[in-house]
């Protein structure tokens, strides 16, 4: 069972689009449609922003959704603002009631 | 309002036992459309996923700290609970309790809410 692999960092300006990869295999990303994504902001729990690959928990902004492409999920955050400066976790199911997460990517935003 | 709140000690001597407990409030641990999880971040690093557990007290566990991980339920108190035997330096984290959405089949789904954390310092 190995970690998602994440970007280490992305960027952008205010108003932009960015979008976060997180890439699994056939044995977790590429068999089902359960991956979630976290935000952490410094010093602070993780909340989760999407859940079951492309679903808004109640009270997300709508700025963010996911998708999924064969192994890879992506998260994407839309008109991006200062506030959405953090890092970024998928996880996903990997199969035999295990779960796995990604290394996480720091987003700067400029 | 449901909260976490993980207690236990903060420093721990190598080749002893990590114990944590997480106590449930605004909700009760016996809601049976949830799990209850264990997650640690080391040190300027990322997520782990320990492992989860049902109030029934069925347990899933990380495979590669399976072998040195328990995880219990109290349903009386609202509290689980997890042990971490032969702790090493690589166990230093900040450790997670959280709420675990899954779905009917599988253990996959999301954690939605979390305690706020509490370091451990593996150290002589």
């Amino acid at each position: 069972q190995s970690a998602l692999t994440q970007p280490a960092s992305v960027s952008g300006s205010p108003g932009q689009s960015i979008t976060i990869s997180c890439t699994g295999t056939s044995s977790d990303v590429g068999s089902y449609n359960l991956v979630s994504w976290y935000q952490q902001h410094p010093g602070k729990a993780p909340k989760v922003m999407i859940s079951e690959g492309t679903k808004r928990p109640s009270g997300v902004s709508d700025r963010f959704s996911g998708s999924k492409s064969g192994n890879t999920a992506s998260l994407t955050i839309s008109g991006l603002q200062a506030e959405d400066e953090a890092d970024y976790y998928c996880c996903s199911y990997s199969g035999s009631s295990t779960l796995v997460f990604g290394g996480g990517t720091k987003l700067t935003v400029l | 309002q449901l909260q976490l709140q993980e207690s236990g000690p903060g420093l721990v001597k190598p080749s002893e036992t990590l114990s944590l407990t997480c106590t449930v409030s605004g909700g009760s641990i016996s809601n049976s459309d949830y799990y209850w999880g264990w997650i640690r971040q080391s040190p300027g690093k990322g997520l782990e996923w320990i492992g989860s557990i049902f109030y029934s007290g069925s347990t899933y566990y990380n495979p590669s700290l399976k072998s040195r991980v328990t995880i219990s339920v109290d349903t009386s108190k609202n509290q689980f609970s997890l042990k971490v035997a032969s702790v090493t330096a690589a166990d230093t984290a900040l450790y997670y309790c959280t709420r675990h959405w899954a779905t009917m089949i599988t253990l996959g789904g999301f954690f939605d809410y979390w305690g706020q954390g509490a370091l451990v310092t593996v150290s002589s």
